[in-house]
Parts: structure tokens; C-alpha cells; sequence
């Protein structure tokens, strides 16, 4: 069965900061990936995703993830927080006709 | 495109009042997903459609919930009778069965039950 763990339920970055979120997956098959980023009062939105072309992968907003399948993760990284980063992340990978999805990791943007 | 639409954005009832919540997924989308989100749970899969048809249920609460999507442009989610704990947002997405599975949530509904 397919599931993502995502390390560190919150992270604080200074604004101009490099933003590094953590997901490791695990799966029995060749993962299909995702990021979503969640704003306050919003639903969830796709960042990037991942399905086996390149393993880095470039998504909306400056963020892009590397997919490294010797150490199961598909970490989220952007060189410089902006403020309006700010939100919760959830990492989240295919399953059977469904999205498994991490617990999240909300991210705090300091000036 | 208008992407997924739910209805009402917010609710406010009763305890004991039943709640009807709505959604419109994208059109030529031909699976729908309702989730739970709460500050204790997170976000979690209530249970979702292919074609019209309900696959996995397993994480509706109780016999208290219940969702129908009689065709492949609206679904309904239902709390009879509701409880103050069933106060959260409750979103909608769809997707289209294809290789990536991408799913567009909708802006979600807030429900609070008194």
C-alpha cells in the first residue's frame, strides 16, 4: 500500500529564506507524486506532481521538488520565502483511484 | 472552466437538524472525493465516486452520513441528525481517471453545528 510521511508538522523561515518541507513516500509500485498548498480559508491547490518523467520538478509559485528514489522522498523546496508562502503543504501520492494524503506542514514566514 | 463548485460556503445549524451539502464537480471529471477537514484530524477521505458510483465509503463516520451522486455533474453529502462534532470544512474535488489522477478541490463548505 502507498502512504507519504511528512516531517515536521510546522516550519519557520525567515522571508528571503530558502523553505525546504519534507516528504518521504513509500510504495509498492513506481509513485505517482504531489504537492498541494493549502491558504487560509481556501481549498487545497496542486503545486507540482510528479509521474515519472523528470525527477526534478518544477511547479507554480518559484517551488520545485526532486524526486530521489534511493531515499523514498520528494522534498518541496523554494530558494527564497516570500510572505505570502505562508500556508499549509500536503504532500500526497496515488493510490488505488485515490490520493493518499500526508498530515501536512504549515509553513511560517517571518519578515 | 469554473472549477468545482460547493454549496452553501458556510452553514450554521442546530444539533438534531439535518444538512445537506452540495457539489458540482468539473465538468468531464469522472470521479469525486468528499473530505473532512479539522483542526483534531486533519484532512480525511469521507468517501468517493467513480462514474456515479460509490467505491470506498470506509471513511464515513457513521450511519449518520450519507452522499448520492445520481449523475455525473452533482453530488450531495448528508448529515442526518447532525452534531456539534461534525463541525468542520467539508471539501469536494474531482478528478479525471487519468494517469496522474490530479485532483481540483473546491472551495469547500464550513459547517458548524450548535
Amino acid at each position: 500500500a502507498q502512504s507519504v510521511t511528512q516531517l515536521g508538522s510546522h516550519v519557520s523561515v525567515s522571508e528571503g529564506a530558502l523553505v525546504l518541507l519534507r516528504c518521504n513516500y513509500s510504495s509498492s509500485v513506481p509513485p505517482y507524486l504531489f504537492w498541494y498548498v493549502q491558504y487560509p480559508n481556501q481549498g487545497l491547490q496542486l503545486l507540482l506532481k510528479y509521474t515519472s518523467a523528470a525527477t526534478l520538478v518544477k511547479g507554480i509559485n518559484g517551488f520545485e521538488a526532486e524526486f530521489k528514489k534511493s531515499e523514498t522522498s520528494f522534498h518541496l523546496t523554494k530558494p527564497s520565502a516570500h510572505m505570502s508562502d505562508a500556508a499549509e503543504y500536503f504532500c500526497a501520492v496515488k493510490g488505488t483511484d485515490k490520493l493518499i494524503f500526508g498530515t501536512g506542514t504549515r509553513l511560517q514566514v517571518f519578515p | 472552466d469554473a472549477g468545482v463548485i460547493q454549496s452553501p460556503r458556510h452553514e450554521v445549524t442546530e444539533m438534531g437538524q439535518e444538512v445537506t451539502l452540495r457539489c458540482k464537480p468539473i465538468s468531464g471529471h469522472n470521479s469525486l472525493f468528499w473530505y473532512r477537514q479539522t483542526m483534531m484530524r486533519g484532512l480525511e477521505l469521507l468517501i468517493y465516486f467513480n462514474n456515479n458510483v460509490p467505491i470506498d465509503d470506509s471513511g464515513m463516520p457513521e450511519d449518520r452520513f450519507s452522499a448520492k451522486m445520481p449523475n455525473a455533474s452533482f453530488s450531495t453529502l448528508k448529515i442526518q441528525p447532525s452534531e456539534p462534532r461534525d463541525s468542520a470544512v467539508y471539501f469536494c474535488a474531482s478528478s479525471s481517471r487519468g494517469v496522474s489522477h490530479e485532483q481540483y478541490f473546491g472551495p469547500g463548505t464550513r459547517l458548524t453545528v450548535t
